[in-house]
């Protein structure tokens, strides 16, 4: 099982839909993260979970509802989105927040139409 | 100011050279640590390297080694040997303590392809 898996890996919605991605690790991480990446953009980071507790909301808009249940799950709930919420969704985790190397996962490509 | 400065235009090296990806950085944290990743078009990021803003060593990791200029405020990335397989986007970036906790921030990356 590689380190860090999302599902699913392609997802187009419409903007009145409401969907869910999902992000597991496997490597005992203690910190999740996700990230947004659009085109040409710098990645930018949306939320930080440590042990669970969300530790950083980047001014993220409350159509991204983040969740995680456990240190091995992180799910984003999705709805009412916009056009340009289109892009790569990453997850990623670390041994503890910000502090060490994350380790990605293959992201979600997100289409809003 | 952006705190990680990425300017190159898309980078070409020949297979079995080697290349310099250019990482200049901002901070006023004494103990911040840089990374590199790699992107390849699957998506996935790819930890490559790490440096320590005290450490007194450049990092290496096998065909990656970090040129590590404190002064200049430059971690730029050298990859030996190149291989087709190293063709993707490469970011670099930065850990900073903001207050009681630490952010990473990315550059906007570099596009590498690497010709045969």
């Amino acid at each position: 099982e590689t380190g860090v898996t999302q599902t699913p890996r392609h997802l187009v919605m419409g903007m009145t839909n409401k969907k869910s991605l999902k992000c597991e690790q496997h490597l005992g991480h203690n910190a999740m993260y996700w990230y947004k990446q659009s085109a040409k953009k710098p990645l930018e980071l949306m939320f930080v979970y440590n042990f669970k507790e969300q530790t950083e909301n980047n001014s993220v808009p409350s159509r991204f509802s983040p969740e995680c249940p456990n240190s091995s799950h992180l799910f984003l709930h999705l709805h009412t989105l916009q056009p340009e919420d289109s892009a790569l969704y990453l997850c990623a985790s670390s041994q503890e927040a910000e502090i060490y190397e994350q380790y990605f996962g293959p992201g979600t490509r997100l289409t809003v139409t | 100011a952006q705190k990680i400065t990425q300017t190159q235009p898309g980078m070409f090296v020949q297979e079995k050279e080697a290349v310099t990806l250019d990482c200049t950085y901002d901070t006023s944290d004494p103990s911040y640590g840089l990374f590199w990743y790699k992107q390849p078009s699957s998506g996935e990021m790819i930890f490559l390297i790490y440096q320590g803003s005290y450490d007194q060593q450049n990092a290496t990791e096998g065909r990656y080694s970090l040129n590590f200029q404190k002064a200049r405020k430059s971690a730029n990335l050298v990859i030996s040997a190149s291989q087709l397989g190293d063709s993707a986007m490469y970011f670099c970036a930065m850990r900073e303590r903001t207050g009681a906790n630490s952010k990473l921030t990315f550059g906007k990356g570099i596009t590498l392809s690497v010709r045969p």
